[in-house]
Formats: C-alpha cells, structure tokens, sequence
C-alpha cells in the first residue's frame, strides 16, 4: 500500500531556513514522479515542485531559487529545503505522486505539514 | 505563467446534477485532472486524463473536455460529495497549475 508521511514543519521567522520531509513507503521514490503541493490557510492548491524519475526538478517561479526538491533513496524520502521564506510561504505543504494513473499528476497525497512564517 | 479558471462555488440539490467548469488555453493540448477536498483533509483524485474515472471513485463522478475547458459532472450528488473541486493540468515547461478552485454545496 502507497504511504506518504510529511513532517518537519513548525514556525520559522521570515528570512529563515526550512527543510520538510516526505517518508514514502509501499514503492521506491526514486523510480518514480514526486511532487510538493501547498495550502495557505483558507486559500486553493498551488503547485510548487516536482522531481522525475531521471532527476529533472522544475519549481514554481514563486519559489525558484529559494527551494530544493531532492531525495533520498537510501531512506526513501523526498525533502524540500526552504530557504529566505517569507510570510506568504506559510501553508501546509503535500508531498504527493502518481502509482494509479501512470500518467504523472498528483494523484496518491500525504497528509500534509504545517509550514508557519511568522516572528 | 498558465492558469486555470473555475467558478467560485455552485449549489445543487441533492439528487440534482453538478456541473463545475475549468477553463484554460493549455487545455486543448494537456490532460487535465480533478481533486476533491473536504475540509481538513488532503485532496482526493477523482478524474485524470480528462475522463478516466480512478477505481473506488463512484460512477456518479465523470469527466468531459471541449476545447480549452474541462467539465467535472456529479450525477445525482449526495450529501457527502460536498467539498471543494480543483482541477489541474502540467503545461510544456513541466509546471503544474491548479485552477482556482469550486465550492460545491449540496442542499
């Protein structure tokens, strides 16, 4: 069974770093389409970052330059490293791939974790 | 950049018809997905590739593309498939877009 579990958010200060954590099991993240997908607060979806199989990582131009998508495969975690965040960062972050479609979309979600910018 | 346009919020009646619009220019060459979402938890795929209906998603979900807008359908709408609706797409350049996103109430 596809398990994805996102952890590492909490309150950072504007300007801060961040890095959160995306624990897959039930397949091998690096075979496959991983993505970042956040929330704000009482707001929709927003793509943020995607990594292929083969490597290749894209970014939303609203992170590009601040964030890394990267993973681990000896852990079998994605992570997403934050940096010079700022308040409109704040949001839950998805950590999400496609093992029902094989088409390369989000389809199975994790649960998310809470990211707060904020002094 | 791309984007992808829904209306605010539509209201049906329970057993009553749903239609909910998505509408963008990289639609007439990508596929487009759905996600459903209640409140507090993550979003659930719904359709992908326009019209393909996901196992364990009920019949009463279906897909439709014209152009450069997709169309989510909820035949017979329940209770329980009030939640907001998100569509999505990835253009050329490998960055994924998710329309604005549609509140449906069923009462």
């Amino acid at each position: 069974e596809v398990h994805l579990v996102e952890s590492g958010g909490g309150l950072i200060q504007p300007g801060g770093s961040l890095r959160i954590s995306c624990a897959a099991s039930g397949f091998t993240v690096s075979r496959t389409y991983m993505t970042w997908v956040r929330q704000a607060p009482g707001k929709g979806l927003e793509w943020v970052s995607v990594i292929y199989s083969g490597g290749s990582t894209y970014y939303a131009d609203s992170v590009k330059g601040r964030f890394t998508i990267s993973r681990d495969n000896s852990r079998n975690t994605l992570y997403l490293q934050m940096n010079s965040l700022r308040a409109e960062d704040t949001a839950v972050y998805y950590c999400a791939t496609d093992l029902l479609t094989g088409y390369g979309g989000p389809a199975n979600w994790g649960q998310g974790t809470l990211v707060t910018v904020s002094s | 950049s791309y984007e992808l346009t829904q209306p605010s919020s539509v209201s049906v009646s329970p057993g009553q018809t749903a239609r909910i619009t998505c509408s963008g220019d990289i639609l007439a060459k990508k596929f487009a997905r759905w996600f459903q979402q209640k409140a507090g938890q993550a979003p659930v795929l719904v359709i992908y590739k326009d019209t393909e209906r996901p196992s364990g998603i009920p019949e009463r979900f279906s897909g439709s593309t014209s152009g450069t807008t997709v169309t989510l359908t909820i035949s017979g709408a329940q209770v329980e498939d009030e939640a907001d609706y998100y569509c999505y797409s990835a253009a050329d350049n490998n960055l994924g877009v998710f329309g604005t996103g549609t509140k449906v109430t069923v009462l």
